[in-house]
């Protein structure tokens, strides 16, 4: 499957409890995005990566919230102290660049107990 | 920042009628347009995307019109078919490239639903 890869597909965790995701984007797609979809709602744009460097933050749903793209490949979310309110799913997409189409991943579903 | 709406919530039609979803988008400097299909369970994929610089965009029994001036797109379906029947979600980004740092902003889908 060469499309954008996300894991755990599934996360239950405890509130106050740390926790992280991993998105593979499509190789060589440049641009990287975290979205989070709540039921019923479009997803929500949190952060955007050119190559390794986070060129949009301001839109993390709070300071709990932090993404890397160390090497400019593969990205990791981490939600620290979650929250019964962070139960949702996950979506990252990656493209190409310029006039490039986003193509999403599978998500990971985040239940906080 | 930008503000998109999406009519109907739930659209139902008969297998083979057209069904047709409304957006309008608030931040003027938009110019990217994007429609995903979402079925249960699956990640969101585009059917078809537009840019401001066009008025309508045909692929098929899907095509996308745009209003510049009155700030609406809708997505046409024709000779509705079983599996078409999914939440579809328009898009907006005012960065032409397709998203950058504004991301894209949705709306909150529509139901489609395909009676036979």
């Amino acid at each position: 499957d060469t499309g954008v890869s996300q894991n755990p597909r599934h996360k239950i965790t405890k509130r106050g409890q740390n926790v992280t995701f991993r998105c593979d984007p499509i190789s060589e797609h440049n641009r990287l995005y975290w979205y989070r979809q709540t039921l019923g709602q479009g997803p929500e744009f949190l952060t955007y990566f050119q190559n390794e460097a986070q060129l949009e933050k301001s839109r993390l749903l709070s300071d709990r919230f932090s993404a890397e793209r160390p090497k400019g490949s593969f990205s990791t979310l981490e939600i620290q102290r979650t929250e019964q309110g962070d139960s949702a799913m996950y979506l990252c997409a990656s493209s190409l660049g310029l006039l490039d189409t986003q193509y999403f991943g599978p998500g990971t579903r985040l239940t906080v107990l | 920042g930008e503000n998109v709406e999406q009519h109907p919530s739930t659209l139902s039609v008969q297998e083979g009628d057209s069904a047709v979803i409304k957006c309008t988008y608030s931040d003027s400097a938009s110019n990217y347009f994007p429609w995903y299909k979402q079925e249960l369970g699956k990640r969101p994929q585009l059917i078809i995307d537009i840019r401001s610089n066009v008025g309508e965009k045909k692929d098929q029994r899907i095509a996308v019109t745009l209003n510049k001036t009155a700030k609406h797109f809708s997505l046409h379906i024709t000779e509705t078919q079983p599996e078409d029947s999914a939440v579809y979600f328009c898009a907006a980004s005012p960065d032409p490239s397709g998203g950058g740092a504004d991301g894209l902003t949705f709306g909150k889908g529509t139901h489609l639903i395909i009676q036979p």
